[in-house]
């Protein structure tokens, strides 16, 4: 059974602070992907990776970066979190590269609020 | 560019009545189709995918190419239908997804 799980389920910061985001995956997943989803929005991808050290950018990546120096390990960096980064973070991970039919499986989510 | 509407924010049915979520997208290639579900307080999961051609929890989707369309169908709606559903494309070799707003389904008794 495939498990995705993220540091926090709730998160507060301030306007200004380095935010890291943590997600872990055990099944040995190729793939892993970070998306924020809000209301009227759905998902929107920030990045994504495709192997260790290895990224690239999704539709939203301004104001974040991230990190990927082992397998099982995504994580996500607000380097100044401002407020309109106020949202909900879904970690993802899922096979590697033309698996056909293949499935996403996502973590609980990190609700992150910046005041 | 790939895209994926779905026009309904919020779709609320009477239990036993016919539920039809639309999923319509644009993509110039040969697109692969998912539907994704996240009841409340749950991590979102798939529901299903257009290759598999499978009915989960009653659910339905058939892709059409033509109209560029991939409805999520039910015939009789149950309470534990209540979610929010994502449409979702994939279009290229790396898997990333490209989802839809969502459409929250509103089952009352």
């Amino acid at each position: 059974d495939v498990k995705v799980t993220q540091s926090s389920r709730y998160l507060v910061k301030r306007t200004g602070e380095k935010v890291f985001l943590e997600c872990v995956q055990d099944m040995d997943h190729e793939n892993m992907f970070w998306y924020r989803q809000d209301p009227g929005l759905g998902l929107r991808l920030i990045y994504f990776s495709y192997d260790v050290k290895m990224k690239e950018k999704g539709d939203i990546p301004e104001g974040y970066s991230v990190s990927r120096e082992k397998k099982e390990r995504f994580s996500l960096i607000l380097e100044s979190a401002s407020t309109n980064q106020t949202s909900m973070y879904l970690c993802a991970s899922s096979l590697g590269l033309a698996a056909v039919g293949y499935e996403q499986y996502f973590g609980p989510g990190t609700r992150l609020t910046v005041t | 560019a790939q895209r994926v509407t779905q026009p309904e924010k919020l779709l609320s049915v009477f239990k036993g009545a016919p539920v039809e979520l639309k999923c319509n997208y644009s993509y110039s290639g040969s697109p692969e189709l998912f539907w994704y579900v996240q009841y409340s307080r749950q991590r979102l999961q798939l529901l299903l995918r257009h290759i598999s051609r499978e009915s989960i929890k009653g659910f339905t989707a058939d892709l059409n190419k033509g109209e560029t369309s991939f409805h999520l169908k039910k015939p009789f709606a149950q309470e534990e239908d209540s979610a929010m559903y994502y449409c979702a494309l994939r279009g290229d070799s790396w898997g990333k997804l490209q989802f839809g707003a969502g459409t929250q389904v509103v089952v009352t008794p």
